[in-house]
């Protein structure tokens, strides 16, 4: 089955710390994976995904296929990071299906 | 602009009514799809289409019914509501991957329609 675990409901640092919110997976084949975030009072949008391996808003995230994680990092958040962050799994069934996790509200104090 | 509309945005209703949602998209997408965010704020998905053919349908109430007219427009039709359908639903669109692409195409999500069934 396919699955997408977010352990952390809500992470809470402050500014100028490291973060990490958890996503690991369940899933047999090679997934396709992202990370979708929603500011307060904006829609859901894309921040990465595992393939273009690029640094988005000082984020990264890398696939680790043999801890089936794909955990989202900055090494400083900024008070503008306070958001909820989802982690996404798309499978081999080439439909689009996105399989979203709990997702984790970050919260960054001042 | 272009974006992924939805209308209404907020829906205040009786159990038992029928209601409709609308979702628009003007980016030229091929594929069209329909969110539910419950309580906990856990997304998952309802149903998709792609050129107005049903690709994917999750397991929901057959009390819900999605209808698209065009590829530009994919609506929801909520029959017999119930307290349990109050959530945020969410439209979403994307192209097409391309024949052999490396990765999914982004899921550009609408604003979302909150439902409230009392």
């Amino acid at each position: 089955a396919q699955r997408v675990t977010q352990p952390e409901k809500l992470l809470s640092v402050f500014k100028g710390a490291p973060v990490e919110l958890k996503c690991n997976y369940s899933y047999s084949g090679s997934p396709e994976l992202f990370w979708y975030v929603q500011y307060s009072r904006q829609r859901l949008q894309l921040l990465l995904r595992h393939i273009s391996r690029e640094s988005i808003k000082g984020f990264t995230a890398d696939l680790n296929k043999g801890e089936t994680s794909f955990h989202l990092k900055k090494p400083f958040a900024q008070e503008e990071d306070s958001a909820m962050y989802y982690c996404a799994l798309h499978g081999s069934s080439n439909t689009g299906k996105l399989i979203f996790g709990q997702g984790t509200t970050l919260q960054v104090k001042p | 602009d272009t974006a992924v509309s939805q209308t209404p945005k907020y829906l205040v209703t009786q159990m038992g009514n029928d209601k409709s949602i609308k979702c628009e998209q003007n980016l030229g997408h091929d594929t069209m799809y329909w969110y539910k965010q419950d309580s906990k704020k856990f997304l998952k998905i309802m149903f998709s289409y792609n050129n107005k053919e049903l690709i994917i349908n999750e397991t929901v109430p057959n009390r819900f019914s999605p209808k698209s007219p065009d590829k530009a427009h994919l609506n929801l039709h909520i029959n017999s509501l119930e307290l349990g359908d109050s959530a945020v639903y969410f439209c979403a669109s994307s192209q097409d991957r391309l024949a052999g692409g490396p990765f999914l195409n982004e899921q550009f999500f609408g604003p979302g329609t909150r439902l409230t069934v009392l």
